[in-house]
This record gives C-alpha cells, sequence and structure tokens, in this order.
C-alpha cells in the first residue's frame, strides 16, 4: 500500500542551525501539507502546498520556515535557524483530492538543544 | 478563527465498553467530518470520516454520530479493547477548499484490559 515516507526519523540539532526534514507523498497525490505536534498536544498546520507553490500557511510557518519541492517526488521542509521551540514531530501529508483525507508519514522528530 | 472543541481531553475505559469521544465547531463553514486514529511514535491515520448529509455512519465497531444542528458530531468505539488504545483527533474540513483543515485537541484513550 502506498505511503508517505519522511526521513529522519529524529534529528537533533544545536540552537540556530539550520534543519531540512523531507518527504516523499503518495506518487499520484498533489496537495502536499506539513503539520507539527508538540509532545502530548495537538497537530498544527504549518503550510499546504499544492501546484509548485504555498496555498496557505498558519502563524506559526513565519520567515525562518521554507518549503519546497525540488523534483517530481521529494517534499522538504526547512528551518533556517532552529529555536529550542521548534523542537517537535513534524509530520509530512499528502492527499490526491482537496478532502478531508490527508495521508500522513510517520513523522520527523526534531530535537533542538 | 475557527475551532473545533473536542472532549474529553482523556478517556479511561474497561476493555468491552464504550468510548464516546464528543467534539464541537463553530460555524457552518465545514462539510467533511473525519476522525482520524494516532498511536505512539505513528503518524495520525484515517479512521472514519462522515459528511453533514447523513446523521450516522458506522464502519464496524466505529460509529460517527453527526448533529448538524448542534453543529456536534462523536466517535463511539463498540466493545472497546485495547487495542484501541491511541490518541483520536476530529477534524473539519472547510466548504473553501482553499482554507485548512481543523483538527482537535485530540483525546488519549486507554482500554483496561
Amino acid at each position: 500500500e502506498p505511503e508517505v515516507t519522511q526521513t529522519p526519523s529524529h534529528q537533533v540539532t544545536q540552537m540556530g542551525q539550520e534543519v531540512i526534514l523531507r518527504c516523499v507523498p503518495i506518487s499520484n497525490h498533489l496537495y502536499f501539507y506539513w503539520y507539527r505536534q508538540i509532545l502530548g498536544q495537538k497537530v498544527e498546520f504549518l503550510v499546504s502546498f499544492y501546484n509548485n507553490e504555498i496555498s496557505e500557511k498558519s502563524e506559526i510557518f513565519d520567515d525562518q520556515f521554507s518549503v519546497e519541492r525540488p523534483d517530481g517526488s521529494n517534499f522538504t521542509l526547512k528551518i533556517r535557524s532552529t529555536k529550542l521551540e521548534d523542537s517537535a514531530m513534524y509530520f509530512c501529508a499528502s492527499n490526491r483530492e482537496i478532502t478531508g483525507e490527508l495521508f500522513f508519514g510517520e513523522g520527523s522528530r526534531l530535537t533542538v538543544l | 478563527q475557527q475551532q473545533v472543541k473536542q472532549s474529553p481531553q482523556s478517556l479511561i475505559v474497561q476493555k468491552g465498553g464504550i468510548s464516546i469521544i464528543n467534539c464541537a465547531y463553530e460555524n457552518t463553514a465545514f462539510d467533511y467530518f473525519p476522525w482520524y486514529q494516532q498511536f505512539p511514535g505513528k503518524g495520525p491515520a484515517l479512521l472514519i470520516a462522515i459528511r453533514p448529509d447523513v446523521s450516522e455512519k458506522k464502519e464496524g465497531r466505529f460509529t460517527i454520530s453527526f448533529n448538524k444542528s448542534a453543529k456536534q458530531f462523536s466517535l463511539h468505539i463498540m466493545d472497546s479493547q485495547p487495542g484501541d488504545s491511541a490518541t483520536y483527533f476530529c477534524a473539519a474540513t472547510p466548504f473553501n477548499r482553499d482554507d485548512k483543515i481543523i483538527f482537535g485537541k485530540g483525546t488519549r484513550l486507554h482500554i483496561l484490559p
């Protein structure tokens, strides 16, 4: 069964460093998302991406964040200068049609020291 | 800001009992209401979903009840099993497909063996 894959599963970084989280969405999906989940809390929307551009972003997604689809398969989230409060699980999701049925990856845990 | 309010925050149910999780939304701009199930260390996965033109949807032991006039919907898990222990998120998808999906804060369900 097709699935969304994410790498790395866990990354530890120093505050101020750049981090890139990678995602490979399901191949025939057109809509891509990044969500964040701080430990024990709800899933928070960061950004949605369609047709090679951001379609919506939340207030969390400030200038330190960027997304890119550099080729036909990868979808990346970059955090330019990490802060302690960026420590969270980051989930990539995709769907083929813009319905509520999102397919999530297993997440990338980011720990900022 | 649109919200989906979910309760309870945590729930403990005996094996074989009925687990009930409730959600309420604040406006009528949604037309698709999915429930996601998340196991520790995993991404959320779609469990069951409903559209507001029906009042109930059942899939196996899982049932969504939808009350359009009250703007409420709930998840019922019949004959709850220890394997159902997980965090459950309700969500709402807006009519305007340019708007983001709204998640509830989650309910941590624990089924006692």
